[in-house]
């Protein structure tokens, strides 16, 4: 079993629509979580950033982490087909440069 | 004005060949890293120096050779190259002492033939 599980998707959500996305995970250690967003042939762009269990807005996009059930969301209001690519969750354990555990990433369409 | 580069951005070679990645951060961090992407998109770490030194290497053959000659760059080494090489390799970079997020390059795309 996967440190980090993730739907792969893909997703499909009509533009406009609140889109969920979610990640689940089994190392109680993990503190730190990321989710990154990532077009075609292009390197991952941080999007969201949170410490433990809370909610953060950014914009359009939440993050929550609901550390007790060991699952984090990220969810994208009035979605735009510019928010067409594939979502990334990750996680570390400790503040530094401990490496990121990432989850496979779900890949998101927006039909205009 | 980049501030995670890679290079090159493609590069097609024949198995067994002998190959080098190059990074390049101007973001003033200390730690960089190589992450491989495969076919499904999973990324997984390689390689973490911090300042020049080696803090992290997974469990990866020891074809692989990273290199940080100074702490902006990160430089990656394949020996006798393997058809299950071909992926996508990232460079990343991190300032620990301000959060720790991670900033990714372009990637690199290897083609092994």
């Amino acid at each position: 079993q996967k440190e980090v599980e993730q739907d792969p998707g893909p997703l499909s959500v009509p533009e406009g629509a609140i889109v969920s996305l979610n990640c689940t995970y089994s190392n109680s250690a993990f503190q730190y979580f990321m989710w990154y967003r990532q077009y075609s042939r292009k390197g991952p762009e941080l999007l969201m950033y949170t410490y433990s269990s809370g909610n953060k807005e950014d914009g359009r996009f939440t993050a929550q982490v609901d550390k007790s059930s060991k699952y984090i969301s990220l969810f994208i209001r009035d979605s735009q087909p510019s928010d067409s690519a594939t979502y990334l969750c990750a996680m570390r354990r400790t503040f530094g440069n401990e490496k990121l555990t990432f989850g496979t990433g779900t890949r998101l369409t927006i039909i205009p | 004005d980049t501030a995670v580069s890679q290079t090159p951005k493609y590069l097609v070679t024949q198995m067994g060949n002998d190959k080098s990645i190059k990074c390049e951060q101007n973001l003033g961090h200390d730690t960089m890293y190589w992450y491989k992407q495969d076919s499904k998109k999973f990324l997984k770490i390689m390689f973490s120096y911090n300042n020049k030194e080696l803090i992290i290497n997974e469990t990866v053959p020891n074809r692989f050779s990273p290199k940080s000659p100074d702490k902006a760059h990160l430089n990656l080494h394949i020996n006798s190259l393997e058809l299950g090489d071909s992926a996508v390799y990232f460079c990343a970079s991190s300032q620990p002492m301000t959060g720790g997020e991670q900033f990714f390059g372009p990637g690199t795309r290897l083609t092994v033939l």
